[in-house]
């Protein structure tokens, strides 16, 4: 089974502050997601990849940067961190060509005060 | 862009009927629908999908149709148990395996047994 994990699993930070969130994922898949769920919205896509250095822009990537560092590591940047992306964020792979599902992480709840 | 609307936020049923979740999509090219589980507290993951060749698939206790005129699909949980009760996410995708491979996912339908 695909694993995914992500760092940290929470995390608080303030208003302005400068939060990284890492995903790895160990089974050779092209594809990664960047997502937000919040009550009312369900899953909301901000950035994914479809192979080290590349980005592609989401549904919802206003205040938010990625970057695909090896095929196993996709990072999601707040530069400049605001309440309004307290959310619980979930990476996601998928092995893209041949194979479509998406498995995810288990999450990292980050708030911002 | 694509819209996915999942139209029962909340379900409930006694243990043992059926439920159905139902989903529409803007998006004419859109060709495949998963659906997604999310127990309480956990991540999410697949439990099903149907590609825009087919209008129905089962897998186990799980059923989806797909009506593509009106551009709606939906999952039918037959014979429900105490592990059903999740939240259930619909999405669409133009184009799976290539180009994009990007899911537009609905809202979600918190889905519980009745006691």
């Amino acid at each position: 089974e695909a694993a995914v994990t992500q760092s940290p699993r929470n995390k608080v930070t303030v208003t302005g502050g400068n939060v990284t969130l890492s995903c790895r994922q160990t089974n050779s898949h092209n594809y990664m997601y960047w997502y937000r769920q919040d009550t009312g919205h369900g899953l909301r896509l901000i950035h994914y990849s479809y192979g080290a250095g590349n980005l592609q822009i989401g549904d919802v990537p206003d205040g938010y940067k990625a970057t695909r560092t090896t095929q196993e590591d996709f990072f999601l940047l707040l530069e400049l961190a605001s309440p309004s992306q307290t959310s619980l964020y979930f990476c996601a792979s998928s092995p893209g060509t041949g194979g479509v599902e998406q498995y995810f992480g288990p999450g990292t709840r980050l708030t911002v005060l | 862009g694509e819209k996915v609307e999942q139209h029962e936020s909340t379900l409930s049923v006694r243990e043992g009927d059926s439920a159905v979740i139902n989903c529409t999509y803007t998006d004419t090219a859109s060709s495949y629908f998963p659906w997604y589980k999310q127990e309480a507290g956990k991540s999410l993951h697949f439990v099903i999908d149907i590609r825009s060749n087919v209008d129905r698939k089962q897998s186990q206790r799980l059923i989806v149709l797909l009506d593509k005129k009106a551009k709606r699909f939906s999952l039918h949980i037959t014979a429900t148990q105490p592990e059903d009760s999740a939240i259930y996410f619909c999405a669409a995708s133009r184009q799976p395996g290539t180009g994009s491979n990007r899911l537009t996912f609905g809202k979600g339908t918190k889905f519980s047994l009745i006691p």
